[in-house]
């Protein structure tokens, strides 16, 4: 079955600190994607970024970084000199085994999401 | 990637009554994605909405209770039934596309 695990239940962090959100996953599909969402207090869900499953070259948009490796089934997300609107709830999810959504109809499995606060 | 509009964006109900919520897609997509997040927890899949055909419910949601309609290709209603204070939630759809999967901005539930 498909699992999606974050550990970290709330991280709090100072103002220009790194972060790493850690993701574990667990698939039998050999096909999947994986995806960061960022929801605020506002509670949408901000799309971040999606990662199939034959692409484990690392990717980073400005301040974000992502680390992809299949053999430990991680895929980890870092705020570099993080700032306070930063500050937000981070979900990992999963797509399902109905799904490989370039063209398919599943659903995201969720991890539990990561609370982070970010300090002046 | 599609553009879905929500409503309500939140709402404050007495127990017992049913709420309404609606989702509207600017293309048409095959499937719909309703899920509900309580306080403080993740997203749970409610049910899968096709058009044309019922909703296919994940287990422990029941269509009495939250009955979906899908009434076309860029619509659907997700109604909460005879409210009660667990109800109280986010509940937010889903469409996935081409190029991933958009949310609606959700629904802030209360239930008092």
């Amino acid at each position: 079955a498909q699992k999606v695990t974050q550990a970290q239940t709330e991280i709090s962090v100072v103002e220009k600190e790194d972060v790493t959100l850690d993701c574990v996953y667990e698939t039998r599909d050999t096909t999947y994607y994986l995806f960061w969402y960022k929801q605020p207090p506002s509670g949408e869900l901000v799309f971040l970024i999606r990662r199939n499953s034959f692409d484990e070259q690392n990717e980073i948009s400005g301040r974000y970084s992502w680390n992809f490796q299949k053999s430990t089934s991680s895929f980890n997300f870092t705020i570099t000199a993080s700032q306070v609107v930063d500050s937000a709830v981070y979900f990992c999810a999963l797509s399902d085994q109905k799904s490989n959504y370039g063209g398919s109809q599943g659903n995201l499995i969720f991890g539990k999401g990561t609370k982070l606060s970010v300090k002046p | 990637s599609a553009v879905i509009s929500q409503k309500p964006s939140r709402d404050i109900c007495q127990r017992g009554t049913s709420l309404t919520i609606q989702c509207q897609v600017d293309s048409q997509v095959t499937m719909m994605f309703w899920y509900r997040q309580q306080p403080g927890q993740s997203l749970t899949l409610i049910a899968t909405a096709n058009q044309g055909s019922e909703a296919t419910y994940e287990s422990g949601f029941v269509i009495d209770k939250f009955p979906i309609s899908r009434p076309n290709l860029t619509f659907s209603t997700l109604t909460v039934s005879n409210m009660s204070p667990e109800d109280s939630s986010i509940y937010l759809c889903s469409v996935v596309g081409l190029y991933g999967y958009t949310f609606g901005s959700g629904t802030r539930l209360t239930v008092v």
